[in-house]
């Protein structure tokens, strides 16, 4: 069974450009969360999709986005990037919502912002 | 506001010693914890978990001990080999319905040969 996949797996922007990163959860599962994650503040909750529907959002600004397609699978998109943004963004996927779900990570898209 | 904080950011262990992770953990309504590992290069992968109404849970090689008292967690290691190197996190769910996961800065574990 394939894990979570994400793409891409590194990616150069520039200031002001947006970016949109993908993530395949594991087939059957129906939960994909996203986190953001820097040497400075560690892993930060992003936000979770559960059957197309933003389920919860963490504290990030309006620039942060994201979906979930009818495939379970999941954008997120970041607009007019700034040099903060530079971090591992990590998506994770679960059978359902609920604390009860184990969350199965993928390995990250290293996004840097010059 | 809520917080999951790690008493030490490096450890390193000779292989085949056992190892302590120590958390420590700001919300008394946490109620469920749970230990990743990740490896360089990787996402965070699932370890182990306990809940509340639990002091202690054993895995494969892998023991967490919640101590509600003092807000603190603990991973330990038992019989450490190389493949035991990575950085360790906590997280907590303080609502139980809730996938948003609070992490700790993490622990990094050195398993010196």
């Amino acid at each position: 069974k394939a894990g979570v996949t994400q793409t891409p797996r590194y990616l150069i922007k520039t200031r002001g450009q947006q970016v949109t990163l993908s993530c395949s959860p594991i087939s059957g599962h129906r939960s994909v969360s996203w986190y953001q994650q820097t040497p400075g503040q560690g892993l930060q909750f992003l936000f979770e999709y559960f059957s197309e529907t933003q389920r919860n959002k963490g504290n990030f600004p309006g620039r942060f986005s994201g979906r979930q397609f009818s495939n379970s699978r999941s954008e997120m998109n970041v607009s007019t990037l700034e040099l903060g943004d530079s971090a591992l963004y990590l998506c994770a996927s679960s059978l359902g919502p609920g604390a009860n779900e184990k969350l199965f990570f993928g390995s990250g898209t290293q996004l840097s912002v010059l | 506001g809520e917080s999951v904080g790690l008493h030490l950011p490096t450890l390193s262990v000779q292989e085949g010693d056992n190892s302590i992770i120590n958390c420590a953990y700001s919300n008394s309504a946490s109620d469920y914890f749970i230990w990743y590992k990740q490896e360089s290069g990787k996402g965070p992968q699932f370890i182990i978990d306990i809940r509340s109404n639990m002091d202690k849970r054993q895995g494969q090689r892998v023991t967490v001990l919640l101590n509600k008292t003092v807000k603190h967690l603990s991973l330990q290691i038992a019989a450490t080999q190389p493949g035991d190197s990575a950085v360790y996190f906590c997280a907590e769910i303080s609502d139980f319905g809730n996938e948003k996961l609070t992490f700790g800065t993490g622990t990094r574990l050195t398993i010196i040969p």
